[in-house]
């Protein structure tokens, strides 16, 4: 399996919901990645997480709680969003200290 | 990691070879070039990296200068599919290390 899997590919919320993005990938990469991506824009990484413990936080609103329960899994847990936070989210892993990413194809998310 | 510059856009007739240039004038010794794509509405997709010698895998040739301070990656027979956004990134690779994507170079295909 050489693929990472993002579920769901699109989601619309409202600003008072709580959602989650989920993000697998069996691989054995021990680095699993969240980026950002607005429109016409590249992608900007949110969070890092190290042999499932989190190692970077790109400054990120506490209304994203990311989460690692296991080597395999990654989850995007979003809370009280707002409009502007409706972006393209695309989850990636590695091997730690590689960057030989490889990216999942994301989830579409639109904040009303 | 070292801060890389590429032409904002650039077209490439289909069957052609498609270069598309990176400069990176300030890399150190122990960054690689990465090279990345993004088609439309996908995920970003790793395409070929390297350190000093001229690389080449199924999906394209990386040619790096001597002095290493800039890079032209090659498509070899351009296809429409090939429309995407390429993204060049020096990076040292370590635990903590992350990639950051430019801006970039959107590339046009066209028939």
């Amino acid at each position: 399996d050489t693929e990472v899997t993002q579920t769901p590919k699109h989601l619309v919320m409202g600003m008072t919901n709580k959602k989650s993005l989920k993000c697998e990938q069996h691989m054995g990469h021990r680095a699993m990645y969240w980026y950002k991506q607005k429109a016409k824009k590249p992608p900007e990484l949110m969070f890092v997480y190290s042999y499932e413990k989190l190692s970077i936080n790109e400054s990120v609103p506490s209304r994203f709680s990311p989460e690692c329960p296991n080597s395999s899994l990654l989850n995007l847990h979003l809370h009280a969003l707002q409009p502007e936070d409706s972006a393209l989210y695309l989850c990636a892993s590695s091997q730690v200290g590689g960057a030989g990413y490889t990216f999942g194809s994301g989830t579409r998310l639109t904040v009303v | 990691d070292a801060k890389t510059t590429q032409p904002t856009s650039m077209d490439c007739a289909e069957g052609r070879a498609a270069n598309l240039p990176c400069n990176h004038s300030t890399i150190s010794g122990n960054e690689y070039v990465y090279w990345y794509r993004q088609i439309h509405s996908q995920g970003p997709q790793y395409i070929i990296h390297g350190l000093k010698n001229n690389e080449t895998n199924e999906m394209a040739s990386l040619i790096i200068t001597e002095d290493r301070k800039s890079s032209t990656l090659i498509l070899p027979h351009a296809t429409l599919r090939d429309t995407a956004v390429y993204y060049c990134i020096a990076l040292r690779p370590s635990n903590t290390g992350k990639l950051i994507f430019g801006q970039g170079t959107t590339l046009q295909v066209k028939p």
